[in-house]
């Protein structure tokens, strides 16, 4: 167990609908990562939030976005669903060490199917 | 950050060193090695990093070349749930972002 939740498990939507993700980063974490996982992409970073504020933004589609809110706890919120959008989202969180060495500890994921 | 190359499969027999191989020819100086592993669509798992010096910790042992544009990740007694793909990454410590960018990894079958 990484100490990072993840929820739902699994969610089975519709083309065109919006859903959100949500994360619950370790205690203590600052940093959280959004990555999404598909067939044919592999693992990809989406965005990241540290402390409230996004750090940095990867291959993140328009049709989604995130937030980091005062709690720490992040959400991802993916709307007008495309069957591509069929994949493992990912949450990690990490803390920042002396001399900028960084550990990410993931989430278990959550699994979306758009249908 | 640079990019790393790692084959795409191997194979360990249960109870033997398993040692996965990561070619990162093009490594900067300030530029770490990390090491992640994915056990079946799980979440990846941290396994341990380092600079120059080789790593150990109670998952594995890390070993980078002098020059290093390689390393190798040991698994010293593998196990039938150390089967997993196992990612090589490269990443800059210092930098504002701790993203961690994903090739295609190692998948490591351990065999009984």
């Amino acid at each position: 167990d990484s100490g990072v939740t993840q929820t739902p498990k699994h969610l089975i939507t519709a083309t065109g609908q919006r859903v959100t993700l949500r994360c619950s980063p370790r205690s203590g974490d600052l940093s959280v990562y959004w990555y999404q996982q598909s067939l044919d992409q592999g693992l990809q970073f989406l965005i990241q939030y540290y402390n409230g504020e996004e750090r940095a933004k990867g291959n993140i589609l328009e049709r989604f976005s995130a937030q980091q809110f005062p709690d720490l706890h992040s959400e991802l919120n993916l709307s007008s669903l495309e069957l591509g959008d069929s994949a493992l989202y990912f949450c990690a969180s990490s803390v920042e060490l002396a001399g900028g060495q960084e550990t990410q500890y993931f989430g278990p994921g959550t699994r979306l199917l758009v249908l | 950050d640079a990019k790393t190359t790692q084959p795409p499969s191997m194979d360990c027999a249960e109870g033997r060193a398993a040692n996965l191989p990561c070619n990162h020819s093009t490594i900067s100086g300030n530029e770490y090695v990390y090491w992640y592993r994915q056990i079946h669509s799980q979440g990846p798992q941290y396994i341990i990093h380092g600079l120059k010096n080789n790593e150990t910790n109670e998952m594995a042992s890390l070993i980078i070349t002098e020059d290093r544009k390689s390393s190798t990740l040991i698994l010293p007694h593998a196990t039938l749930r150390d089967t997993a793909v196992y990612y090589c990454i490269v990443r800059v410590n210092l930098s504002n972002t701790g993203k961690l960018i994903f090739g295609q990894g190692t998948t490591l079958q351990v065999k009984p």
